[in-house]
């Protein structure tokens, strides 16, 4: 079975500082991978995905994350992070590879310091 | 407007007692889960289903059940077997192929009196 593993469960930034999520995912055979936005009380969000074709993906609220094959890493990054970007991400991969079900990882608590 | 609805939003159960919880879909999906969240331990999965009337356990589906008698619905049963209950349970849909995204509902809150 896959695993996924998201470094800090906790990430303190300052208002307009760079925001990055890590995310490492354990599969020889490249799957899909997601990143979730979840808020207080509220289900998940989908921020972006990777399936196949360009390695850096674009997705809302200005995340973007880049898929490196050879780290088997997916991290999240944002330039500058906003007040209303405090929540908690998951990284989820495709499991087993490039199938329906999804394996997410333990999630990270993002808090912006004003 | 398309997405999931789950319902109640908040759920109270006395012990020994079972409780079912509404998931409903109109995004016209064919596949269907249940998520379990506790501080900490992120997301697990206790069963989901790709097709009506089948349905699979997950990695946590002991003390829990489903049915899938309709595209659109999929509720589950906490059953007085699960000795642990109180937790946040998200359901989620995703179209057919294996890229698509799970969508979620809104979550419902299950607590032991």
């Amino acid at each position: 079975a896959q695993s996924v593993t998201q470094l800090g469960s906790h990430v303190s930034v300052s208002e307009g500082a760079l925001v990055l999520l890590r995310c490492n995912y354990s599969s020889s055979v490249p799957p899909y991978l997601f990143w979730y936005v979840q808020y207080p009380n509220q289900g998940l969000q989908l921020l972006l995905k990777y399936t196949t074709g360009a390695t850096l993906v674009k997705g809302i609220n200005g995340f973007e994350a880049e898929f490196k094959k050879s780290e088997t890493s997916f991290h999240l990054t944002k330039p500058s992070a906003h007040m209303s970007d405090a929540a908690e991400y998951f990284c989820a991969v495709s499991d087993p590879p490039q199938n329906e079900k999804l394996t997410f990882g333990t999630g990270t608590r993002l808090t912006i310091i004003p | 407007d398309g997405g999931i609805t789950q319902s109640p939003k908040y759920l109270f159960r006395k012990e020994g007692q079972n409780v079912t919880l509404s998931c409903e879909q109109n995004l016209n999906h064919d596949a269907m889960y249940w998520y379990r969240q506790d501080p900490g331990q992120g997301l697990r999965l206790i069963y989901y289903s790709q097709i009506v009337n089948d349905f699979q356990k997950g990695d946590i589906a002991e003390g829990y059940s489903v049915s899938r008698e309709k595209k659109e619905s999929f509720p589950l049963t906490v059953t007085s077997a699960q000795k642990n209950p109180t937790a946040f349970y998200l359901c989620a849909s995703s179209g057919q192929g294996s890229n698509q995204p799970q969508h979620f509902g809104d979550g419902t809150r299950l607590s032991i009196l």
